[in-house]
């Protein structure tokens, strides 16, 4: 059974920083692509990055929001995935959800298949 | 970026209803597009795919049709289990979600 578990939440005052954790396990995951997917209180899902696996080069990629401030890497020994966040404002504040992206007909495709529980950030002073 | 817009924004169905949830991109996506249900306190779960394929383990019920830049999830039979909010996101560019569709009850 597939499980993603975050950890590593809480309240940060603006500008500072914070690491998230997801431990993985159930299934292959130094061959998988993982995403990040985050949900401010009350409002809709956003993306905020994917890491490809170490095999297809281990590339990340950001979207606007957050990129220069947002980092995302992999420990494939430990079953691990990161966020480091950076330069926090109070607008990141939200619950991040570790997803493993899904891989169909021969590619890894930009869906988001097994989902963890979420940790909620809270960016306030 | 590609913006998607859902419609309804709320909709009130009772149990058995047939329930229709559209989908718009702002630019063509052919058929990158998922479906997922998200109930309270609770991760989204992925429901469609590829515009139409269902993922394992998904009821019948559910289905997805379209292409290009307009989409619908069909619901044929509503059970009480689908009272929750649907969310559409195309892969076509950076990943980008619908506003998101709440079902509630009638």
């Amino acid at each position: 059974e597939v499980q993603l578990v975050e950890s590593g939440g809480g309240l940060v005052q603006p500008g500072g920083s914070l690491r998230l954790s997801c431990a993985a396990s159930g299934f292959a995951f130094s061959s998988t692509w993982m995403s990040w997917v985050r949900q401010a209180p009350g409002k809709g899902l956003e993306w905020v990055g994917r890491i490809k696996s170490q095999t297809d080069g281990g590339t990340t990629d950001y979207p606007a929001p957050v990129k220069g401030r947002f980092t995302i890497s992999r420990d494939d020994s430990g079953k691990k995935l990161y966020l480091q966040m950076n330069s926090l404002k109070t607008e990141d504040t939200a619950v991040y959800f570790c997803t493993t992206d899904h891989f169909y007909n021969s590619g890894w495709a930009g869906y988001f298949q097994h989902w963890g529980q979420g940790t909620l950030v809270t960016v306030s002073s | 970026d590609i913006q998607m817009t859902q419609s309804p924004s709320t909709l009130s169905a009772s149990v058995g209803d047939r329930v229709t949830i559209t989908c718009r991109a702002s630019q063509s996506i052919n058929s990158w597009l998922a479906w997922y249900q998200q109930k309270p306190e609770k991760a989204p779960k992925l429901l469609i795919y590829k515009a139409s394929t269902l993922e394992s383990g998904v009821p019948s019920r559910f289905s997805g049709s379209g292409s290009g830049t307009e989409f619908t999830l069909t619901i044929s039979s509503l059970q009480p289990d689908d009272f929750a909010t649907y969310y559409c996101q195309q892969y076509q560019g950076y990943r980008t979600f619908g506003q998101g569709t709440k079902v509630e009850i009638k």
